[in-house]
């Protein structure tokens, strides 16, 4: 089962940061928060991940809480190519290959 | 585009008809995957493959059957399916697994969209 709870939408504006909100309040020391995107028809994307620290890179910056419980992707000036279904995923790495398990997402429509 | 090529982007097939879906990747990456995809819902995770092993499979029905021939290639063979295994069938892989990259990020394709008739 998915580890996560994300709103279901979210809307914004065109030109103005998107910050989308993920809440994992049973996440364990060693697992890493990921953030993926799917565009419709298009297969996922990934965005970003982090452990402890905040991350940023050229798509996004990922701020998660000193608690870990939660965590925001920001977008910082959305665009209409950014309308996507966001996830945002726990996940355990280890030698076998683990995999993502996807929760039902945030769908973020952006508009001019 | 994406580095994780997926053949072909459509199929339709028959209940009776035997068909494969193939994945293809040349980024040295060892772990491949197959995740099923229903229309507004989240991608599901089938299979995992770990250095050309089989590591998890997700009580998939047998009438899937994976195969990875070699390290850059993933299959997937269809037989006797059922019109509600229509959906869209997505494959992703990761880097080798070694202690620095136990954490790589999966890459996926665009995915082959299934319709069972």
């Amino acid at each position: 089962d998915a580890k996560t709870t994300q709103p279901p939408s979210m809307d914004c504006a065109e030109g103005r940061a998107a910050n989308l909100p993920c809440n994992h309040s049973t996440i364990s020391g060693n697992e890493y928060v990921y953030w993926y995107r799917q565009i419709h028809s298009q297969g996922p994307q990934y965005i970003i991940h982090g452990l402890k620290n905040n991350e940023t890179n050229e798509m996004a910056s990922l701020i998660i809480t000193e608690d870990r419980k939660s965590s925001t992707l920001i977008l910082p000036h959305a665009t209409l190519r950014d309308t996507a279904v966001y996830y945002c995923i726990v996940r355990l790495p280890n030698q076998a290959g683990t995999a993502l398990i996807f929760g039902k997402g945030t769908t973020l429509s952006v508009s001019s | 585009d994406t580095e994780v090529t997926q053949t072909p982007k459509h199929l339709v097939m028959g209940m009776t008809n035997k068909k494969s879906l193939k994945c293809e990747q040349h980024m040295g990456h060892r772990a491949m995957y197959w995740y099923k995809q229903k229309a507004k819902k989240p991608p599901e995770l089938m299979f995992v493959y770990s250095y050309e092993k089989l590591s998890i499979n997700e009580s998939v029905p047998s009438r899937f059957s994976p195969e990875c021939p070699n390290s850059s290639l993933l299959n997937l063979h269809l037989h006797a399916l059922q019109p509600e295994d229509s959906a869209l069938y997505l494959c992703a892989s990761s880097r080798p697994l070694s202690p620095s990259s136990y954490n790589s990020p999966l890459h996926f394709g665009n995915g082959t969209r299934l319709t069972v008739t």
